[in-house]
């Protein structure tokens, strides 16, 4: 069975420009979470999502935003990007009602110059 | 005070030693709690949930104290393949609309 799936790897931008991020929950999970772990610094909650509604977000500015597609994928906008966006954006999921145990995708490492 | 704190180590120890290593929680109403693992530039995986009388898998022992509010995860005969950042994970609900992790303890261990 596939796990979570986050695309692209890599992404580089400049400040002031927008990134898209994708992710692919696992075939059955219908809730996707969006983490930031900065260099050195723990997972902090960004967004849910689960059967195309954003459930809750994580204290972060509105340019941080996202959606869910009907088939449970995700993608997550990070608009007027700033240096500080640099981090590894890590997507889960877990299957309906149990939120708790979470999947982790590979990330996606955005550096922001 | 953090929602979750972890002492960030690192944890140095030989192999075959046993390591502890505590995570304390704020909120008294966290229902759910978890241990996951995180090796040096991948995603974390969860390596086992906390329950209230204690778990065991394996060389990994997990302890919940309500009345304390922390939970530890100790790790004994540890293996050189056991070096990585730890998470502690608590959850407010059981339906929980948010996550929180820690920022995690790292351990190595030395052969």
């Amino acid at each position: 069975e596939a796990g979570v799936t986050q695309s692209p790897t890599h992404l580089i931008k400049t400040r002031g420009q927008q990134a898209t991020l994708r992710c692919s929950p696992i075939s059955g999970h219908t809730s996707v979470y969006w983490y930031q772990q900065a260099l050195g610094l723990g997972l902090q909650f960004l967004l849910w999502y689960d059967e195309g509604e954003e459930r809750n977000r994580g204290n972060f500015p509105p340019r941080f935003s996202g959606r869910q597609f009907p088939n449970y994928s995700s993608e997550l906008n990070v608009n007027a990007l700033e240096l500080e966006d640099s981090a590894l954006y890590l997507c889960a999921s877990s299957f309906p009602g149990v939120s708790d145990t979470q999947y982790f995708g590979p990330g996606t490492r955005l550096t922001v110059l | 005070r953090k929602e979750v704190e972890q002492d960030p180590g690192p944890f140095n120890v030989p192999e075959g030693a046993t390591v502890a290593f505590n995570c304390t929680y704020s909120n008294s109403a966290s229902q759910s709690f978890f241990w996951y693992r995180q090796d040096c530039r991948k995603e974390p995986k969860l390596l086992m949930s906390v329950y209230s009388s204690g778990n065991e898998d394996g060389r990994f022992t997990a302890q919940l104290n309500r009345a304390s509010q922390y939970i530890s995860l100790l790790i004994r005969d540890s293996k050189l393949s056991d070096s990585a950042t730890y998470l502690c994970v608590v959850s407010p609900y059981s339906s929980a609309s948010k996550i929180i992790f820690g920022s995690g303890t790292r351990l190595s261990i030395r052969p």
